[in-house]
């Protein structure tokens, strides 16, 4: 079955400090991996997207790493803000009879504190 | 350039009752969806449209219906609406077919 599994499900960090989110998946055939950011009350945002012969790919202080050998991705945040307090959610692609299908992830709810 | 707009933001209805929720885009995107988002679970696609007069279901489609007879919007209606049916809505448009999609605000409907 495919799946898209993220953790920690709730994280609180001090602002300055970096953080890591995680993605595992269960997709097959993968087509890309996507994260996207969702500020409470507002709808998602794409942050990245990397398909299967990327590893790596960043957006500010945003960095997600992909290992598709053992279906996992990570997203990296580096010196927090306030502003990065949101919801980050995992999204992948894959190809199916029907074309091309997204698997949400439930979702990592960061809070950066001051 | 406004991108996806829905309208209302949020409504209340009682169990039975119909409505429709308006999503809008200006950028030309040929791809449009329907999403519902409840706690603790992550985004299902409700229904989709691949163009204009082109509409499919997503995994979630029971109790909605959807019409896109512009380009620009995609209507999502509710018969008779559900206790169930209580969630936060998203629109989203994409320029290809299931990727990078950009989404709407969200409508917070709550069924009693």
């Amino acid at each position: 079955k495919n799946q898209v599994e993220q953790s920690p499900q709730s994280l609180i960090i001090l602002e300055g400090k970096n953080c890591t989110l995680q993605c595992n998946y269960t997709v097959s055939p993968f087509s890309n991996l996507r994260w996207y950011k969702q500020d409470t009350g507002r709808g998602p945002v794409s942050l990245t997207i990397m398909t299967f012969s990327e590893n790596t790919k960043s957006n500010g202080r945003y960095t997600a790493t992909l290992d598709a050998d053992t279906k996992q991705s990570s997203l990296h945040i580096t010196a927090s803000q306030l502003s990065d307090s949101a919801s980050y959610i995992c999204v992948v692609s894959v190809l199916n009879q029907a074309g091309t299908a997204l698997i949400f992830g439930k979702g990592t709810t960061l809070s950066v504190s001051s | 350039n406004a991108g996806v707009t829905q309208t209302p933001k949020f409504r209340v209805l009682k169990t039975g009752q119909s409505m429709t929720l308006l999503c809008a885009q200006d950028m030309n995107h040929e791809y449009m969806y329907w999403y519902r988002q409840d706690p603790g679970m992550g985004l299902r696609l409700i229904h989709y449209s691949v163009g204009e007069g082109t509409t499919a279901k997503g995994e979630v489609p029971d109790g909605y219906n959807v019409s896109r007879l512009k380009k620009q919007n995609f209507l999502l209606g509710l018969e008779s609406a559900a206790p169930s049916q209580t969630s936060v809505y998203f629109c989203a448009s994409s320029l290809l077919f299931q990727e990078t999609q950009y989404f709407g605000p969200g409508t917070r409907l709550l069924v009693l």
